[in-house]
Order: C-alpha cells, then sequence, then structure tokens
C-alpha cells in the first residue's frame, strides 16, 4: 500500500525559500504523477504543482513564477521548492499521488498527512 | 484560473439526500470530464470519492454519486448518515487542477 510522507522546515521568514520533500514508500515512483497542494488555516484547498516521474512538470499559473516540483526517482523522493515567501504562503502542505485516465491526469487517489509551514518575520 | 464555485453549506436530515453543485466555464468542468470530489474530515487529508464526474473508488459507498450538466457538477449525498458531516470539496483538470470552494455538509 503506497505511503506518502511529507518532510520539511515548519516555519520560515519572509523571502525565504520553501523546500519540502515527499517520500514514496510501499509502491512504485515510476510512472505517475505526483503533485502538492496546499491548504492554508481555516481555507480551501489550492493546487500547487506536479511532476511526471520522467521530470515532467505543471504549474498553477497563478504560482508558476515561484514554483519548482522535482522528482528523484532512485531516492523515491519529489520536491517542492517555493521561493521568496510570504505570510500568504502559511498553509499546511499536502503531497499526493495523481491518478491518471489513463494518461491524463485526473484526481488525486493518496494523500500525505500533511505538513505545516508557517511564515513569519 | 478562478477557484470553482461551491455553496458555503448544505444540511438534511439522517435519511435525506442533499446535492452540492460545483460550478465552473466551459474551459474546465465544462470541457472535460475530468471532475472529481474530495471528503475532508476535521484535521484529516482529503479522501477522494468520485472521479471522472461519475466514478466511485473502490471502499466509498454507493450512497455517493457523481454528475455532470453544463458547466456545473454536482455531488449528491443520498441516505445521508451522520459521518456524512465534514467539508467536500470538487476538483477539475483541463489542462491544470483547479479546486472548488469547498462546501460544509451539516447532517441535522
Amino acid at each position: 500500500q503506497v505511503q506518502l510522507q511529507e518532510s520539511g522546515p515548519g516555519l520560515l521568514k519572509p523571502s525565504e525559500t520553501l523546500s519540502l520533500t515527499c517520500t514514496v514508500s510501499g509502491g512504485s515512483i515510476s510512472s505517475h504523477y505526483w503533485s502538492w497542494i496546499r491548504q492554508p488555516p481555516g481555507k480551501g484547498l489550492e493546487w500547487i504543482g506536479y511532476v511526471y516521474s520522467s521530470g515532467t512538470t505543471n504549474y498553477n499559473p497563478s504560482l508558476k513564477s515561484r514554483v519548482t516540483v522535482s522528482v528523484d526517482t532512485a531516492k523515491k523522493q519529489f520536491s517542492l521548492q517555493l521561493s521568496s515567501v510570504i505570510a500568504a504562503d502559511t498553509a499546511l502542505y499536502y503531497c499526493a499521488r495523481v491518478f491518471s485516465d489513463p494518461i491524463i491526469p485526473a484526481a488525486f487517489d493518496i494523500w500525505g498527512q500533511g505538513t505545516m509551514v508557517t511564515v513569519s518575520s | 484560473q478562478s477557484a470553482l464555485t461551491q455553496p458555503r453549506s448544505v444540511s438534511g436530515s439522517p435519511g435525506q439526500s442533499v446535492t452540492i453543485s460545483c460550478t465552473g466555464t466551459s474551459s474546465d468542468v465544462g470541457g472535460y470530464n475530468y471532475v472529481s470530489w474530495y471528503q475532508q474530515s476535521p484535521g484529516k487529508a482529503p479522501k477522494v470519492i468520485i472521479y471522472d464526474v461519475n466514478k466511485r473508488p473502490s471502499g466509498v459507498p454507493d450512497r455517493f454519486s457523481g454528475s455532470k450538466s453544463g458547466n456545473t457538477a454536482s455531488l449528491t449525498i443520498s441516505g445521508l448518515q451522520p459521518e456524512d458531516e465534514t467539508d467536500y470539496y470538487c476538483c477539475s483538470y483541463s489542462g491544470s487542477f483547479v479546486f472548488g470552494t469547498g462546501t460544509k455538509v451539516t447532517v441535522l
């Protein structure tokens, strides 16, 4: 059974770069899309971006200029970098596996538990 | 890319049916059959309950059903149960993903 676990710093200062890693266990990282999604406290979900196991990426247009999602298949990890963070980037960050139908990204079928990131001076 | 529009809240008595709407545009919900729905209990990660507009993952009760008409997708919960009281989000893929604003379901 595939499980995802996020890791990374929980507190950042404005203008710093957020870096999170998601480790995949119990299954293969190959031939799948992997995504990051965030949820500010008390608010809704926002898709950040995804990476295919080959390295192909796709980002939310509203975050594209600050986001990089990458994959390391050997380590069975994928990562998120968000530059120049501000207070509005404070959120619970989830990593998730993307279900493909059959090759089109269609839904998020497996989620990590989420990791809280706070941006504060 | 604007969030899909959902009602802030819906409510119903146990055993009744409730429907949550998810309104987008012809560029997202209306243009593709990649609408999914997620149930999020407090303090938990979301869980997919509907994908491809109307398909249920294994293990999801058949009282959850999805449909779409034009630019609006809908999630219907039939035979409402107390444990269904939580938050629900729709999501659409149209070259990129966009989530709905979220709906709180209350069981009266």
